[in-house]
Parts: C-alpha cells; structure tokens; sequence
C-alpha cells in the first residue's frame, strides 16, 4: 500500500529555532501533499496545501512566515516552522494523495516541543 | 461548507463487546468521499475505508463494518467482539471536490475508544 514517511517523529527544540519537518511518499508520486496539526485530544487542523512546484495554499489563521512549506518535487514536501516559540508544540502530520481520487495516506506525524 | 459530527467523545467498552461509533455529517455536494481513520497511541494515522456517495453499499471487513445512510446523513463504523488492539482515536472524515480536484478531508474531532481486558 501506499506510504508516507514523515521525519522526524519527534523534536524537541529551543525558543528561537527554526525546525524543519520532512515528509515523503515512497511509492508513488504525490502532485498534492497536505500539513495538518493536531493539538491534545483535538482533531486534526488542515494547516496548508502544498503543490508540487507552486505556492502553499495556507488555510486562514495559519500564518505562511512562520510555517514555510516547500513542495520541491513529486515525493517531498517540508514544513519549517520558524523561530518557534512553546505555541508552537503541536503533533504535526503530513498526508499525500496520487491519483485525483486516492484517498490520502499519512506519515506517522511529528512531535515537536519548543522549550 | 462540510462538516462532520462525532458526538461521542469518548466509549469505553469490555473487550468482546461491539461497539459503534457514530458520524454524522453535512454537506452541499451530491459528490463526495467519506472516511474512516485510525489513531493510535502511537500517533500515527491509519485509512481504514473510504465510500463514495454513490455507494451506500454497507462493508464490512473482518470484525470491522460500515453502515452508510444519505438519508440521515450518516455513516456509522461498527467493532464487533472488540479487543483491547482497538483501542485508539477513530475519526471520520468528509470530503468534496475542491477547486482543481483536490478532495481535501474536513476530520471530525474523533472518538476515543477505550477497550477494558
């Protein structure tokens, strides 16, 4: 079946810094790639759209400056969140989709703590 | 605008026992997708089934089975002789076609499902 590889599954990072999340499909292409973040307990947000090879489309309240995302070619899409501040700490996933009716698969999320 | 509905927050059940969660869900479109997803402590998300609206055929795979109903606009996912590997957050999602054929899924806020040994 399809997968999607997301790294790192955890992060802890200091005020400040910028992380970068990458996420891959291993086995098939994927024109689309999605960011999501789930806080506690809660569901999970779409956050962007990521094309491959365009801008993000980033849903409103999320603010593109702080959460870069990247969609360079056909299996990797990246999400950088710049000086991250404890607000940030979140469980992050991405999900790819290939073909227009596929459904999407997701990569085991990111764990990130901002000290 | 979609929307899906999981009213149960949280079931707790003894394994061995079925169980159903429920979701309900709105939407405008006569085209669209239905999901189930899997979370488990882990964090990982795991597909589960999708339906389209076309196929109100009910499923079902091992002890897992589906009911989907347009005309109450639900589509219930059913644990029969639930074992304590179940145990986990469960979403249902709904999604329409968006500009340029993307179908991106609105999740509901899931249920967590606790099975007791």
């Amino acid at each position: 079946g399809a997968v999607v590889s997301q790294h790192p599954s955890w992060v802890i990072c200091k005020s400040g810094t910028s992380v970068k999340i990458e996420c891959r499909s291993l086995d098939f292409q994927a024109t689309t790639m999605f960011w999501y973040r789930q806080f506690p307990k809660q569901s999970l947000m779409l956050m962007a759209t990521s094309n491959e090879g365009s801008k993000a489309t980033y849903e409103q309240g999320v603010e593109k400056d702080k959460f870069l995302i990247n969609h360079a070619s056909l299996t990797l899409s990246t999400l950088t969140v710049t000086s991250a501040h404890p607000e940030d700490s979140s469980f992050y996933i991405c999900s790819a989709k290939g073909a227009i009716n596929s459904p999407l698969h997701f990569g085991n999320g990111t764990r990130l703590t901002v000290t | 605008a979609q929307k899906v509905t999981q009213a149960q927050t949280e079931i707790s059940v003894v394994e061995k026992e079925d169980v159903t969660l429920d979701c309900v869900y709105e939407t405008r479109d006569t085209t669209y997708y239905l999901f189930w997803y899997k979370q488990p402590p882990s964090g990982e998300l795991v597909f589960l089934i999708r339906r389209n609206s076309f196929d109100e055929q009910n499923e079902i795979s091992g002890r897992y089975s589906w009911n989907f109903q347009k005309s109450t606009s639900s589509f219930n996912f059913t644990i029969t002789a639930s074992q304590v590997v179940d145990s986990a957050v469960y979403f249902c999602a709904l999604s329409e076609e968006h500009t340029g054929g993307s179908y991106i899924p609105t999740f509901g806020r899931g249920t967590s499902l606790i099975v007791h040994p």
